[in-house]
């Protein structure tokens, strides 16, 4: 396991399609985190998992995004009805119990919605 | 107001010498501190952490000052390879909160 691992890496999409992406994070890590980056901006928080609990989401997350964990090791982002404005790197992170050493990133998937 | 803020640069500077730049973060209980640094359409990558009696890794600096609540980085003896996105961040609990970035070039 050499670290944390996203698919696909660039998806295209047409306006109002489903688009779910795939986290794979390192195995020891119990903390998985989503993040979203457009252009000139630092990584936003969407939510959190703490093995298969979403302990948190941000308020960026409207009612087309939804995540899960099922056990606890993979994660899933889902966005329906995709819009021109979801078009943005989705990042997804692990962490041990602390944060205090920083997350992993994974390469990301980009999303372009046209 | 932003979590975290930075000077988003750019700053061009030539091979050799050394710049240097800063965040300000607005949560006095922020826990820990770190510095990503980001090439173009890549993920974020841990560069350093920041500890408050300020700390080294080879050529680059951080600083940490609680009671203004800013961070700094300074690049030493630049790099060609040192051109990227420095991200500034902040640990509040479980949650990592990252500024805009500042650019940095580093011309031949």
């Amino acid at each position: 396991d050499t670290g944390v691992s996203q698919n696909p890496r660039h998806k295209i999409t047409k306006r109002g399609q489903n688009v779910t992406f795939r986290c794979d994070p390192i195995s020891e890590h119990n903390r998985l985190y989503w993040y979203r980056q457009t252009l000139g901006q630092g990584p936003e928080f969407l939510t959190y998992f703490q093995n298969e609990a979403q302990l948190e989401k941000s308020r960026l997350l409207s009612d087309r995004f939804s995540a899960e964990r099922p056990k606890g090791s993979f994660s899933t982002l889902e966005i329906q009805r995709t819009e021109q404005g979801d078009s943005a790197m989705y990042l997804c992170a692990s962490s041990s119990w602390t944060a205090n050493y920083g997350y992993t990133f994974g390469s990301g998937t980009r999303l372009t919605v046209v | 107001r932003k979590e975290v803020e930075q000077d988003p640069g750019p700053f061009n500077v030539p091979e050799g010498a050394t710049v240097a730049f800063n965040c300000t973060y607005s949560n006095s209980a922020s826990q820990s501190f770190f510095w990503y640094r980001q090439d173009c359409r890549k993920e974020p990558k841990l560069l350093m952490s920041v500890y408050s009696s300020g700390n080294e890794d080879g050529r680059f600096t951080a600083q940490l000052n609680r009671a203004s609540q800013y961070i700094s980085l300074l690049i030493r003896d630049s790099k060609l390879s040192d051109s990227a996105t420095y991200l500034c961040v902040v640990n509040n609990d479980y949650k990592l909160s990252f500024g805009a970035g500042t650019t940095v070039t580093v011309r031949a």
